[in-house]
């Protein structure tokens, strides 16, 4: 069954470095999400992405923050300048686009990003 | 910002216990979903519902979209020691023009199941 992939699966960086994330959501998908997961606490939605333009986008993805679509298979996530409290679980989601389940987001397996 | 609220926050069951858990909103959803998250790993989904008072079956899971469309549930029967983890609700509501949307997560329930 086809189904979204992230790397790496965890990433280490030291405080005001840059990471990218990447992804790649399921083929046949065209909008793509990232969200967060703080250890413990609840998913939170971060930002969506369709044909190449942010979407939408919450507080939590500040300037710091900026996604991606180099090419036709990888979603990529960059964190300009790291800072402790970016520390998290990051999911990759997508969705296909047409038909009945366009609402069903399925999730890749995360990067756990630990800034030190 | 929407607010999910689901309950309880943990459960500790016996194997072959039945398991309820639940999610309310004061806002309306277009969708709800349930998902079962391992330690380390991300959301997988378990039940999609569509419709105001669908009821939904996977296996030994069911679901129901609230007739409001600000709650639903999840059912778990039979419960078996690999039904360990946490699930999360998390409800899907259209911002409309080109935006599909995004979920909004309940605070999930930590389920464990005793042999």
């Amino acid at each position: 069954e086809p189904e979204v992939t992230q790397t790496p699966s965890h990433q280490v960086t030291q405080m005001g470095q840059e990471v990218i994330l990447r992804c790649v959501p399921i083929s046949n998908h065209l909008y793509f999400y990232w969200y967060r997961q703080i250890l413990g606490q609840k998913v939170e939605f971060l930002v969506s992405f369709y044909n190449n333009e942010i979407s939408e986008k919450s507080e939590i993805f500040d300037d710091q923050f900026s996604v991606e679509r180099p090419d036709g298979s990888n979603f990529t996530l960059k964190i300009r300048s790291t800072k402790l409290e970016d520390s998290a679980m990051y999911f990759c989601a997508s969705i296909i686009t047409s038909g009945a389940s366009t609402d069903t987001q399925y999730f890749g397996p995360g990067t756990r990003l630990t800034v030190l | 910002g929407q607010q999910l609220n689901q309950s309880p926050q943990s459960m500790f069951i016996q194997e072959g216990e039945d398991v309820s858990m639940n999610c309310t909103s004061s806002s309306i959803f277009n969708t709800w979903l349930w998902y079962k998250q391992d330690p380390g790993e991300g959301p997988v989904l378990l039940i999609a519902l569509y419709k105001a008072g669908e009821l939904t079956s996977n296996g030994r899971l069911t679901a129901q979209f609230g007739i409001t469309r600000k709650d639903s549930f999840l059912n778990i029967s039979a419960s078996i020691p690999s039904d360990v983890g946490i699930y999360f609700c998390a409800g899907l509501r259209r911002a409309g023009g080109t935006s599909y949307g995004k979920l909004t997560f309940g605070q999930g329930t930590i389920l464990t199941v005793h042999p």
